[in-house]
């Protein structure tokens, strides 16, 4: 399978605790994305990498929040002090410099519930 | 700043019936991408199209259609002779160009489509 993949699809959790999410990409694609989306709602913008670089962050993306991408390959999603406001599907994209608009690949997403 | 507003939350129609999504969309850029993705229940976010703002050809793929019209900032979706499969939710989304920093997707609202047996 050479799609993005996502671990864990869910994740239920208690208020206050941590979470951290991961990002596989397409093993080519030197850009990852993360997205987050509510209920009802498109994807929202959060953070996106380049290689290993954290090129820009949403104001969405308050200081619970921390994304990496250490080796520029696989990434990770740590919330701190869930709240229940952070509850959500967190998706993970990535795109190539080949593809024309920079076409972003989806991962199936992790849904968070925070209870 | 970029804007996508899809006015129609939820369209429901009988299997077999036309239906068209339309997506309306904002931007300074003069170079931009427009794309479509299906987002089925199962909440994996498919791509359908993409389009760039200096091609104004419309598409056909199958039983989908696209209609570009830059003078009206708009970029409609039709899926002819609807099936019980193209439930879903589906997205319109807009991309600044190729060179300028940060390359978000901006999407909108989504369009609910139900389709019924």
């Amino acid at each position: 399978d050479t799609g993005v993949s996502q671990d864990p699809r869910h994740k239920i959790t208690k208020r206050g605790q941590n979470v951290t999410f991961r990002c596989d990409p397409i093993s080519e694609h030197n850009r990852l994305y993360w997205y987050r989306q509510t209920l009802g709602q498109g994807p929202e913008f959060l953070t996106y990498f380049q290689n290993e670089a954290q090129l820009e962050k949403s104001r969405l993306l308050s200081d619970r929040f921390s994304a990496e991408r250490p080796k520029g390959s696989f990434s990770t999603l740590e919330i701190q002090r869930t709240e229940q406001g952070d509850s959500a599907m967190y998706l993970c994209a990535s795109s190539s410099p080949s593809h024309p608009g920079r076409l972003r690949i989806f991962g199936p997403g992790t849904r968070l519930t925070v209870l | 700043a970029q804007k996508v507003t899809q006015a129609q939350t939820e369209i429901s129609v009988v299997e077999k019936e036309d239906v068209t999504l339309d997506c309306v969309y904002e931007t300074r850029d003069t170079t931009y991408y427009l794309f479509w993705y299906k987002q089925p229940p199962s909440g994996e976010l498919v791509f359908l199209i993409r389009r760039n703002s200096f091609d104004e050809q419309n598409e056909i793929s199958g039983r989908y259609s696209w209609n570009f019209q830059k003078s009206t900032s708009s970029f409609n979706f039709t899926i002819t002779a609807s099936q019980v499969v193209d439930s879903a939710v589906y997205f319109c989304a807009l991309s600044e160009a190729e060179a300028a920093a940060g390359n978000k997707l901006t999407f909108g609202g989504g369009t609910r489509v139900l389709v019924k047996p």
